[in-house]
């Protein structure tokens, strides 16, 4: 069965520092992957998303991530943070043959101005 | 399209009461999913159904949650009696098997059981 790993629990960055989640994942074959952001009060929306093609995948408000197979990882970047970004951050890996996904446990990122 | 609904979208309920909670999933997409999400737990998924089918229910905790689809813009998640235990917010999410599974997530009910 798959699984996902995000180390971090908590993280805090200065406003317009750059940041990296990290998130490791276990699975037999090339997963979809995906990174979901959840703001207080609110439900899970999704940052962006990878199935095939180039590893480096562009999302919304300027994140991005790479997947290296090497590593069974997916980390999300963000260049300058902004205190917007503030949140609780989702990975999450999914089968090519089911629409389950599997949910990481969640990184909540601090913003500090 | 207006995403995926929930309601009610804060619920607050004595122990022993029964508690529904609604969702209508975004339409066209053919699976459903429901989730928990606590501070101790995290995110959980409890259930989720293709096609109106239930696929697997093996995160529901235990006889006390119920959960029907009757139709394919439609699904209920029940819990009878209620417990303080389930306080947590229940959040249904859909998606489309093809092309790549998204999920995509609704509000979340609040539920608070005294």
């Amino acid at each position: 069965a798959q699984s996902v790993t995000q180390p971090d629990i908590h993280i805090t960055v200065s406003e317009g520092a750059s940041l990296e989640l990290r998130c490791n994942y276990s699975y037999g074959a090339t997963p979809y992957l995906f990174w979901y952001v959840q703001s207080p009060g609110q439900g899970l929306q999704l940052l962006l998303k990878y199935f095939s093609g180039d590893t480096l995948v562009q999302g919304i408000k300027g994140f991005e991530a790479e997947f290296k197979r090497s590593q069974s990882s997916f980390n999300l970047r963000k260049p300058s943070v902004h205190w917007s970004d503030a949140a609780e951050y989702f990975c999450a890996v999914g089968e090519r043959t089911a629409s389950k996904l599997t949910f990481g446990t969640g990184t909540r990122l601090q913003v500090t101005l | 399209d207006a995403g995926v609904i929930q309601s009610p979208r804060h619920e607050v309920t004595e122990m022993g009461q029964e508690v529904t909670l609604r969702c209508k999933p975004i339409s066209g997409h053919n699976s459903l999913f429901w989730y928990r999400q606590t501070m101790m737990r995290g995110l959980e998924l409890l259930i989720y159904f293709n096609n109106n089918v239930p696929i697997d229910d093996s995160g529901m905790p235990e006889d006390r949650f119920s959960a029907k689809m009757p139709n394919a813009s439609f699904s209920t998640l029940k819990i009878q009696p209620s417990e303080p235990r389930d306080s947590a917010v229940y959040f249904c999410a859909s998606s489309s098997q093809r092309p790549n599974h998204e999920q995509f997530f609704g509000p979340g009910t609040r539920l608070t059981v005294l």
